[in-house]
């Protein structure tokens, strides 16, 4: 069974920055490309980030382009975002989700951990 | 980038079918055979309905069934179902990016 576990959110203030983690089981981790999604509270979902099997092919949103970075460690079946700068608009639950192959160009979100909530606020 | 146009909320009753649409352009939609729907119940992850814009992941409900026409993907459940009434997101490759649309609430009545 797929299992995602993201950790790493918290309340944090603007301008500074966080690492969210989100630790893979369940599936042979590097066989798959990886996303993060956020959902603002009360609001819908919206595409952060993501990454290939080998990390040759990364991508971002415009809102998040040049603040965050997306890595991963597959010897850890670990998925990372490094948050820098952030901003109150950043304020949202991050999913982490498994992509359905392994490129990121033909492969949307398929499988989703429950998130890890990050809060910006002074 | 744009987020993909979905209307805010449709609405049902037991047995019917609905479909909601997703409107994007010419460089999301319109370009690649790429549309995904999510099911969302408050409180929980969202779920893949349907890849590739009308393949269905195992164990999905063949209720639940997906198209495209131009830059217009649909979403259609047919039979409609109490345990439907949740939120649904449509997804676009957008080249090396993906884009969701704004959501649709499914109110089953």
């Amino acid at each position: 069974e797929v299992q995602l576990v993201e950790s790493g959110g918290g309340l944090v203030q603007p301008g500074r920055s966080l690492r969210l983690s989100c630790a893979a089981s369940g599936f042979t981790f590097d066989d798959y490309a990886m996303h993060w999604v956020r959902q603002a509270p009360g609001k819908g979902l919206e595409w952060v980030s993501g990454i290939s099997w080998n990390s040759g092919s990364i991508g971002y949103a415009d809102s998040v382009k040049g603040r965050f970075t997306i890595s991963r460690d597959n010897a850890k079946n670990s998925l990372y975002l490094q948050m820098n700068s952030l901003r109150a608009e950043d304020t949202a639950l991050y999913y982490c989700a498994k992509a359905r192959h392994y490129d990121l160009e033909s492969s949307p979100p398929s499988n989703w951990g429950q998130g890890t909530l990050v809060t910006v606020s002074s | 980038q744009s987020a993909l146009t979905q209307p805010a909320s449709v609405s049902g009753s037991p047995g019917q079918s609905i479909t909601i649409s997703c409107t994007g352009t010419s460089s999301d939609v319109g370009s690649y055979n790429l549309v995904s729907w999510y099911q969302q119940h408050p409180g929980k992850a969202p779920k893949l309905m349907i890849y590739e814009g009308s393949k269905r992941p195992s164990g999905v409900s063949n209720r639940f069934s997906g198209s495209k026409s131009g830059n217009t993907a649909s979403l259609t459940i047919s039979g409609l179902q109490a345990e439907d009434e949740a939120d649904y997101y449509c997804c676009s490759y957008a080249v090396i990016l993906w884009v969701f649309g704004g959501g649709t609430k499914l109110t089953v009545l």
